[in-house]
């Protein structure tokens, strides 16, 4: 079984419509992010968690939310979808423990079209 | 502040010949470096880090990279090219000023031409 799940894989919404992007991991790690890829831009980090109690905004926070429900569980949220949030999301672990050169492990994507 | 500037967003080469994806950053202390594959379709897959242990770090498939401090370049570089490297590759900077968060380049998407 793969270490990072995101589910589902892909979804097609519509404007307004509330949506959830899920993401566990068996990895053990403290640490979670989610990023978007856009074409040409790379990955931007949206929120990261350094532990339960502990959740961050990225670069590009606006318009999202993010629960970590449980060290192995980071959700992202879209409370009201709109059509430029359409993009590739993310989602990565890291272990905080081997500091800066904790290199982070990647899900495979959940492919999200807003109409 | 840090960025990473990926100097070419497409590099075409043909079966057999070298590859190089060239990667600058930008820093304010000592940061890691990294580069991540990504294949069609799939997630990030890492190919090596550098994490000041030496400046020419290997990684899989038969990549590397130097670590140019003076230069602050860390290219990836491969010998011989194969049809499965084609995809698109990321050069990503991590450093303590910034919480050890990631930083990534815009990415550079890999032809290889039979």
């Amino acid at each position: 079984d793969a270490d990072v799940t995101q589910t589902p894989r892909n979804r097609i919404t519509k404007t307004g419509k509330r949506i959830m992007l899920e993401c566990s991991q068996t990895k053990g790690h403290d640490r979670m992010y989610w990023y978007r890829q856009d074409p040409g831009l790379g990955l931007r980090l949206i929120y990261y968690s350094f532990d339960v109690k502990d959740i961050n905004k990225g670069e590009i926070s606006d318009g999202y939310s993010v629960s970590r429900q449980a060290q192995a569980k980071f959700s992202l949220s879209l409370e009201s979808a709109i059509p430029n949030q359409t993009a590739l999301y993310f989602c990565a672990t890291s272990d905080g423990a081997t500091g800066i050169h904790n290199e982070q492990f990647f899900g495979p994507g959940t492919r999200l079209t807003v109409l | 502040a840090q960025s990473v500037t990926q100097l070419d967003s497409h590099v075409s080469v043909s079966e057999g010949t070298p590859v190089l994806l060239r990667c600058n950053y930008s820093s304010s202390y000592s940061p890691s470096l990294f580069w991540y594959v990504q294949h069609p379709n799939k997630g990030l897959q890492l190919l090596l880090k550098y994490t000041s242990a030496a400046t020419l770090v290997k990684g899989i498939n038969g990549f590397e990279a130097e670590f140019k401090k003076s230069e602050t370049s860390f290219h990836l570089t491969k010998p011989s090219a194969h049809m499965s490297d084609a995809a698109e590759y990321f050069c990503v900077v991590s450093d303590r000023d910034i919480g050890n968060q990631f930083y990534f380049g815009t990415g550079t998407s890999l032809t290889v031409i039979p």
